[in-house]
């Protein structure tokens, strides 16, 4: 079974540019999760999806956004980029009809930096 | 407001050594605990999850305990390999949101 893939894995952007980040969850897999790591802050949360509708969500910006496709697949999108959004973006994907309990499945991430 | 720490400072051990981890937490008494590996520059990997009505979880040479009344699980790796270096991270559901505390890198020299 194919683990959650994130793409691009690398990517640079300039202060004031958009992005957009794809994750594909492992297969059966409904519910998606965004994080953001950084050395200072480690390990945020940004949100959740599952079935496509937005189920929980961090305390980000609203340059922060994502959606989740029917295929569960997900991209999340920063708009006017700024320095401080440098940082590793991982995607997590966990199984169905679960409680919050159980483990997620993390992507390897997208290092993005902005010059 | 909830939160969930571990001792930032690195873990450096001899191989064989056992690794013992903190993980504390303060203003409200998660259900479970769950552990996971972090290596550089890669997403984090499940190890082990414990509820709060279990005093003890293992998984190979891996164990982890949850102590309620000192609100604090610890994760211990035993007879550790240099192959265990990593950074090891406990997480716990917070209104719905998995937050990670910051991470204990832990050092394992031959």
């Amino acid at each position: 079974k194919a683990g959650v893939t994130q793409t691009p894995r690398y990517l640079i952007k300039t202060r004031g540019q958009q992005v957009t980040l794809s994750c594909s969850p492992i297969s059966g897999h409904r519910s998606v999760s965004w994080y953001q790591q950084t050395p200072g802050q480690g390990l945020q949360f940004l949100f959740e999806y599952f079935s496509e509708t937005q189920r929980n969500k961090g305390n980000f910006p609203g340059r922060f956004s994502g959606r989740q496709f029917s295929n569960s697949r997900s991209e999340m999108n920063v708009s006017t980029l700024e320095l401080g959004d440098s940082a590793l973006y991982l995607c997590a994907s966990r199984k169905p009809g679960t409680s919050g309990s159980n483990e997620q499945f993390f992507g390897p991430g997208t290092r993005l930096t902005v010059l | 407001s909830q939160k969930i720490e571990q001792n930032s400072e690195a873990l450096n051990i001899q191989e064989g050594k056992t690794a013992t981890l903190t993980c504390n937490y303060t203003n409200y008494s998660p259900a479970y605990l769950q552990w996971y590996r972090q290596d550089p520059g890669r997403g984090p990997v499940f190890l082990l999850l414990i509820r709060e009505n279990e005093k003890e979880k293992r998984k190979e040479r891996l164990k982890v305990t949850f102590d309620t009344t000192l609100k604090q699980s610890l994760f211990h790796i035993t007879a550790s390999q240099p192959a265990d270096s990593a950074t090891y991270l406990c997480a716990h559901i917070s209104w719905g949101k998995l937050q990670f505390g910051a991470g204990t890198q832990v050092v394992v020299t031959p």
